[in-house]
């Protein structure tokens, strides 16, 4: 059974600060997506990385692929309020997409 | 945004009753999933369709069933809810089976 592992599950921190969310696995995957989810709404898609070593940038957040293409992390510089959401990695295995517990993130103003 | 439209929203049901959640889209993918999102657990896959008539099981499949008369409607249905079941339902599609996916807004079940 693929599993991925992601830390912290929970996160507060005050508006500017940086952090990093870790999405692991013992399992390879062909491709890692990021979703981010708001209160009421479904996940939406971030981003995909497909190749191992990729760092993908969106904005303030930047995505990378480990080598292996076992594990990725999400950066965010400088976090604001509206960042604020549920990001879930999800990896593609050879069956199923296989998707973490997720991290729920807070900035406080 | 994509066209995907759960229906209904929310809904509380007592246990032993049958339920039925609607999913429908007008993007004219080919995948459609129903996932459970749940406190700990992340999103869990129950039941996909890969074409009209085409259903497999996920990893939460026990107590669902599903259908898919047409291209646009994925159905999920509960035949006698239990408090289990209790969770947020998300529908979701993609054009194939590695492509990202689309969700819907979600429904809220409730089963006492």
């Amino acid at each position: 059974t693929q599993l991925l592992e992601q830390s912290p599950q929970f996160l507060s921190i005050q508006e500017g600060e940086n952090l990093t969310v870790y999405c692991n696995s013992s399992s390879v995957f062909s491709s890692l997506q990021w979703y981010r989810q708001e209160p009421g709404e479904g996940p939406v898609l971030l981003v995909t990385v497909v190749t191992g070593g990729e760092v993908k940038k969106l904005k303030r957040l930047t995505f990378q692929f480990g080598d292996a293409r076992k594990d990725s992390s999400l950066h965010i510089t400088a976090a604001q309020p509206g960042d604020t959401g549920l990001y879930l990695c999800a990896g593609q295995g050879a069956q199923k997409l296989v998707f973490g517990q997720g991290t729920r993130l807070t900035i406080n103003p | 945004d994509a066209g995907i439209t759960q229906s209904p929203r929310h809904k509380v049901t007592e246990t032993g009753t049958p339920v039925t959640l609607r999913c429908h889209q007008t993007e004219n993918h080919r995948y459609m999933y129903w996932y459970r999102q749940d406190p700990g657990h992340g999103l869990r896959l129950i039941h996909y369709s890969y074409g009209v008539k085409d259903t497999d099981k996920g990893e939460v499949s026990d107590g669902y069933s599903v259908s898919r008369s047409k291209t646009e409607d994925f159905l999920l249905t509960l035949e006698s809810a239990t408090s289990s079941q209790t969770s947020v339902y998300f529908c979701a599609i993609s054009e194939d089976k590695d492509s990202p996916l689309h969700f819907g807004n979600g429904t809220r079940l409730t089963v006492t």
